[in-house]
């Protein structure tokens, strides 16, 4: 069974520049997870989504960050415009329903902001 | 507002010591608590996962317990190994939303 599938891997931008990460869920699951991960520090979730809607944005800035999940399979975060502190790992999950289903990370994107 | 503590934040031991790592949590109304490994540039591997009714599970060299009246969960590993070199992150989570909030973690090296 393929894993959770995130690209690119690797991004450098100037602060002001726009970024987008893209997410492939497991098949089948409907529950996907962005999660922030600074340096030193554990992830925080920014974003939940159950099929296509939205469960959990409370800590998305959203004056800056986007996501959608159209067709309620792939997913995209964009940053617009980013800053320096956006300097992170952003990693997508997926479970297969909400509640307490495990959820399955990828490997992540790390983003550098000069 | 729930928040997750790990200590130490890095442990490096020589080879075939056991270990213990700490995690604490403010909120003891908690579904359950996982441990999770993280290697330099992969994602989340889930270890362990206790749920709030039990005091302990088990797997292979690693056990994981749970307190949750007085908000401390603890990852033993036995006779460590080059190859258990990684970050350690302990999470809760929240009810029905199936929210995850993780700890800051362990960078753990154990020394060949």
């Amino acid at each position: 069974e393929a894993g959770v599938a995130q690209s690119p891997r690797y991004k450098i931008i100037e602060k002001r520049q726009s970024v987008a990460f893209w997410c492939n869920p497991i098949s089948g699951h409907a529950t996907l997870y962005w999660y922030q991960q600074i340096l030193g520090q554990g992830p925080k979730l920014l974003i939940q989504f159950q099929n296509n809607g939205v469960v959990d944005d409370s800590q998305l800035p959203k004056d800056r960050f986007s996501a959608e999940r159209l067709k309620g399979v792939d997913s995209t975060l964009k940053i617009q415009p980013a800053k320096l502190e956006d300097s992170a790992v952003y990693l997508c999950a997926s479970s297969l329903a909400g509640g307490k289903d495990t959820q399955y990370f990828g490997p992540g994107t790390r983003l550098t902001v000069l | 507002k729930q928040e997750v503590t790990q200590i130490p934040a890095a442990l490096s031991v020589p080879e075939g010591e056991n270990l213990v790592l700490n995690c604490s949590f403010t909120d003891s109304a908690i579904y359950n608590l996982q441990w999770f490994r993280q290697d330099p540039g992969k994602g989340l591997t889930s270890l362990l996962l206790i749920q709030s009714s039990q005091r302990e599970q088990t797997s292979g060299r690693l056990n994981a317990s749970l307190d949750k009246s007085s908000g401390r969960s603890t990852l033993y590993i036995a006779a460590s190994q080059p190859g258990d070199s990684a970050t350690y992150l302990c999470a809760v989570r929240l009810g029905a939303t199936n929210k995850l909030i993780f700890g800051t973690g362990t960078l753990l090296a154990v020394q060949p």
